[in-house]
């Protein structure tokens, strides 16, 4: 079964740690994304990857940092700069043929709540 | 960059009755606009997407529209049913841009 999975589901950290967000692909996508998810603020881009071992900033990418060494592996790291980090983080893939031709897969995402 | 509006924040319909999602654009570049269906602890999913060189695009109950000279796009929804409740989200980008998306609207629809 291809698709996006998200651990973990639900996370908890105290203020000042850094935490990471795993996001694996199974369906052989060339782009991935992250995206912030805050209540009546929409999706909002962090980071995006075309290809392995390179990536983009996207519009809040502060306070957070990404790797791409693997083409199915994204993983996201809320360190301890960013200021608000509670939040639903949703990770996505598409296909690389142009950015605008390719229709993005989600994860379910992971809530962090920072206590 | 490319800036989306959103419009309603949230909508409430009677089952049966049609909904209509309306979001606005800036960039006149953009030619590609998908709109996606979240529902509760669930990421996103696709429901349907239009190009810029289509007015129109129908699949079953849903329609989007798109009127390039005005910037703006809606999405439509006929005949709505409970299981059409969700958050529904419009987007838009072009050429190599990545999407940028709309703040989204909740929509309940009440049996």
């Amino acid at each position: 079964d291809g698709g996006i999975t998200q651990s973990p589901k639900y996370l908890f950290r105290k203020e000042g740690q850094n935490v990471t967000l795993s996001c694996e692909q199974n369906l052989n996508h060339d782009a991935m994304y992250w995206y912030r998810q805050d209540p009546g603020q929409g999706l909002r881009l962090i980071y995006y990857s075309q290809i392995v071992n390179d990536f983009q900033k996207g519009d809040i990418a502060e306070g957070y940092s990404v790797s791409r060494e693997k083409k199915e592996s994204f993983p996201l790291t809320v360190t301890s700069a960013q200021k608000n980090p509670t939040a639903f983080y949703l990770c996505a893939s598409s296909r690389s043929q142009g950015w605008n031709t390719g229709e993005l897969f989600f994860g379910e995402g992971s809530r962090l709540t920072v206590l | 960059g490319e800036n989306v509006e959103q419009h309603p924040s949230t909508l409430s319909v009677q089952e049966g009755d049609s909904a209509v999602i309306k979001c606005t654009y800036s960039d006149s570049a953009s030619n590609y606009f998908p709109w996606y269906k979240q529902e509760l602890g669930k990421g996103p999913q696709l429901i349907i997407d239009i190009r810029s060189n289509v007015g129109e695009k129908k699949d079953q109950r849903i329609a989007v529209t798109l009127n390039k000279t005005a910037k703006h796009f809606s999405l439509h929804i006929t005949e709505t049913q409970p299981e059409d409740s969700a958050v529904y989200f419009c987007a838009a980008s072009g050429g190599y841009s990545t999407l940028t998306f709309g703040k989204g609207t909740m929509l309940l629809v009440s049996p």
